[in-house]
């Protein structure tokens, strides 16, 4: 059964650092890109970033170039996302997905707040 | 960036009847590989996103048959036969055709009249 497992989020305030880590299991993690959707409170689903399988290459939303970085730990079977210089309008559910878009983790919910 | 709108953003279905939310894209979402890669998904209150339909239409595994999607190039339907209770939510359609980024429509929140 495939499985993505999320961890990492909480508070942190304006301009802070934050990283998210998606834990995956049941297929093969490196035959799959990899992408993190977000979903501020009470709005819709926005993708923030895609990573390829092997890691090689990297894609972002326009909203978090140059803050996030997208990575992959292929012999751990992790995603990570780290998020810096970090806004209020970060604030959001982020979601790790496989490229399928079939299998989502659970969510974890980042606040950035003073 | 192609533009998802969806359509009608609220839709309230009385149970047994049918419902039909509607996806437009701002361009055609065939890809060069002769595929359509628009997808729809079901997401409940403190739930993650559980997808319905990818490649337009085709349905995913434990997907009851009254879910259907449909469509071609920049108009798309996720149609309901008979609304159920566990049914009620909100439906985004994806696309990824063109990307990056992927796009989503805003949302359509279903609800039992």
């Amino acid at each position: 059964e495939v499985q993505l497992v999320q961890s990492g989020g909480g508070l942190v305030q304006p301009g802070g650092s934050l990283r998210l880590s998606c834990a995956a299991s049941g297929f093969t993690f490196s035959d799959y890109a990899m992408n993190w959707v977000r979903q501020a409170p009470g709005k819709g689903l926005e993708w923030v970033s895609g990573i390829t399988g092997s890691g090689g290459s990297t894609y972002y939303a326009d909203s978090v170039k140059g803050r996030f970085i997208i990575s992959r730990d292929n012999s751990k079977n992790t995603l990570f996302l780290q998020l810096s210089s970090l806004r209020a309008e970060d604030t959001a559910v982020y979601y790790c997905a496989d490229s399928s878009w079939h299998s989502w983790g659970q969510g974890t919910l980042v606040t950035v707040s003073s | 960036d192609v533009v998802l709108t969806q359509s009608p953003l609220s839709l309230p279905v009385t149970l047994g009847q049918p419902a039909s939310i509607s996806c437009r894209s701002s361009q055609s979402l065939v890809h060069s590989d002769g595929n359509t890669y628009l997808n729809w998904f079901h997401q409940r209150p403190g739930q993650s996103p559980r997808r319905l339909i990818y490649k337009l239409s085709k349905r995913d595994s434990g997907v009851p048959d009254r879910f259907s999607g449909s469509g071609s190039g920049t108009d798309f339907t996720l149609t309901i036969s008979r609304v159920e209770a566990e049914d009620v939510g909100v439906y985004y359609c994806m696309q990824a055709t063109h990307w990056p980024p992927i796009t989503f429509g805003q949302g359509t929140r279903l609800d039992i009249k």
